[in-house]
């Protein structure tokens, strides 16, 4: 079973707009972390934004802001007023586990390319 | 800012070679990570790596490949025998602690396999 799912292969967004990228994820561990990171076409990956599964307030970061809903098991990224320079593949990772059996491994979901619009 | 560097960002090799991948996580941090994304696909997990030992790998870390940190700043991941499958980026990460709210991630090393 996929852990962390990305249902959206492809988005398009207009400059100015805010876009919402979807994650939902799958976990039995109680204590978990979830991670946003940003690929541009030159392949580095970039750390957006952190929400640990603990957190009461929804993480954000500039223009970032994670949509976290526990129950729904859903950590979606929002970026508020899009760039053209946000154009790039978005993946949606998790960090299960506390205490020892957490060795700080993310799990990946399949990723969205976003393209932002002129 | 302190960021993860690896070398070299593209390394091409013939099937059966064997190669090596260098990174020099984040001076203070203790733990470490590789991962590999096949061109197109999502970033895999391959092995992390805590006080000198080897905490979790994947299904994907076989006898193939072996990780090392030969002095105090280089972390190396070694592919003995490489194959066509093998072709991925590669990214070595680092974190301050395994629950950390950060994990920092190399530009990565672009492993083609002819």
């Amino acid at each position: 079973a996929q852990k962390i799912t990305q249902t959206q292969p492809g988005m398009f967004v207009q400059e100015k707009e805010a876009v919402t990228l979807d994650c939902t994820y799958d976990t039995s561990d109680q204590s978990y972390g979830l991670f946003w990171y940003k690929q541009p076409s030159s392949g580095e990956m970039i750390f957006l934004i952190y929400q640990g599964s603990y957190d009461e307030q929804n993480a954000t970061e500039g223009r970032y802001s994670l949509n976290f809903q526990k129950a729904r098991k859903s950590a979606n990224l929002v970026i508020s007023a899009s760039q053209l320079g946000d154009s790039a593949m978005y993946f949606c990772a998790m960090r299960e586990g506390g205490g020892s059996s957490n060795t700080g491994k993310l799990i990946f979901g399949q990723g969205t390319t976003l393209q932002v619009k002129p | 800012e302190p960021e993860v560097t690896q070398t070299p960002s593209h390394q091409v090799t013939q099937m059966g070679q064997e190669v090596i991948l260098r990174c020099v996580p984040i001076s203070n941090h203790l733990y470490f990570y590789w991962y590999r994304q096949i061109l197109g696909q999502k970033v895999e997990f391959l092995v992390s790596f805590y006080n000198n030992e080897i905490s979790e790998k994947s299904e994907i870390f076989d006898d193939q490949f072996s990780v090392e940190r030969p002095d105090g700043s280089n972390f190396t991941l070694k592919i003995r025998s490489t194959k066509l499958e093998d072709s991925a980026m590669y990214f070595c990460a680092s974190s301050d602690w395994r629950g950390s709210d950060e994990q920092f991630f190399g530009p990565g090393t672009r492993l083609t396999v002819l």
